[in-house]
């Protein structure tokens, strides 16, 4: 069983702080991951993917990939109530399909 | 340029009724997926193709059927709608491992 884990939250950040979302999987044959931004009541939308061990950033956003412990987080810097949203973690194996299991999601809540 | 459009965006069904959740994505992508959301379980996949002509059963596929009718869509179908499948229904689509999905904007069902 592939398993993609999440704290829930949610996590509550002052306006101008680092948000950090972690998130941890099951599978050492896990190959791709990436982070999506989940408004309330919309879709999904892609932040970030990352399939090497370190960090890779782009703007305010940093994924950060250690695959010896199995963990990925996203790092969001200077972090505005336009932020808050769920953000879910998927994991792909690379298996035909290219099918992403998800987790939880985490809710984070950036307060003016 | 579209991405990916679902139809319709609300239904609401009897138990018992049947229907079919339409999807089209623009993008000549190979694949698509279609899952279901619920609240505290996250995004669980229910169906999908790894390209056209192909279809596998995914996490929770008991109750549905679907269709990839060419490259461009993929529908759902509830043969017998049942209140456990009220959810929020998903289609997405992807190009390769590399690239994520892009989701629609989901269909919010009801089965009452």
């Amino acid at each position: 069983q592939k398993e993609v884990e999440q704290n829930s939250g949610p996590l509550s950040v002052p306006e101008g702080a680092i948000a950090s979302l972690n998130c941890t999987y099951s599978d050492r044959g896990s190959q791709s991951f990436f982070w999506y931004r989940q408004y309330s009541g919309k879709s999904p939308e892609l932040i970030m993917f990352i399939y090497s061990n370190g960090d890779k950033e782009d703007g305010r956003f940093t994924a950060q990939l250690n695959k010896a412990s199995q963990y990925v987080s996203l790092l969001i810097r200077d972090s505005q109530p336009s932020d808050s949203a769920t953000y879910l973690c998927a994991v792909t194996y690379g298996n035909a399909g290219n099918m992403l299991t998800f987790g939880g999601g985490t809710r984070l809540m950036v307060k003016p | 340029n579209a991405g990916v459009t679902q139809t319709p965006k609300f239904q609401v069904l009897k138990t018992g009724q049947s229907m079919t959740l339409q999807c089209a994505q623009d993008m000549n992508h190979n694949s698509m997926y279609w899952y279901r959301q619920d609240p505290g379980m996250g995004l669980r996949l229910i169906y999908y193709s790894a390209s056209e002509g192909t279809t596998d059963k995914g996490e929770v596929p008991n109750g549905y059927n679907v269709s990839r009718l060419n490259k461009r869509e993929f529908s759902l179908r509830l043969e017998s709608a049942a209140p456990s499948q009220t959810s929020v229904y998903f289609c997405a689509s992807s190009e390769s491992r590399n690239y994520g999905y892009t989701f629609g904007s989901g269909t919010r069902l009801t089965v009452v």
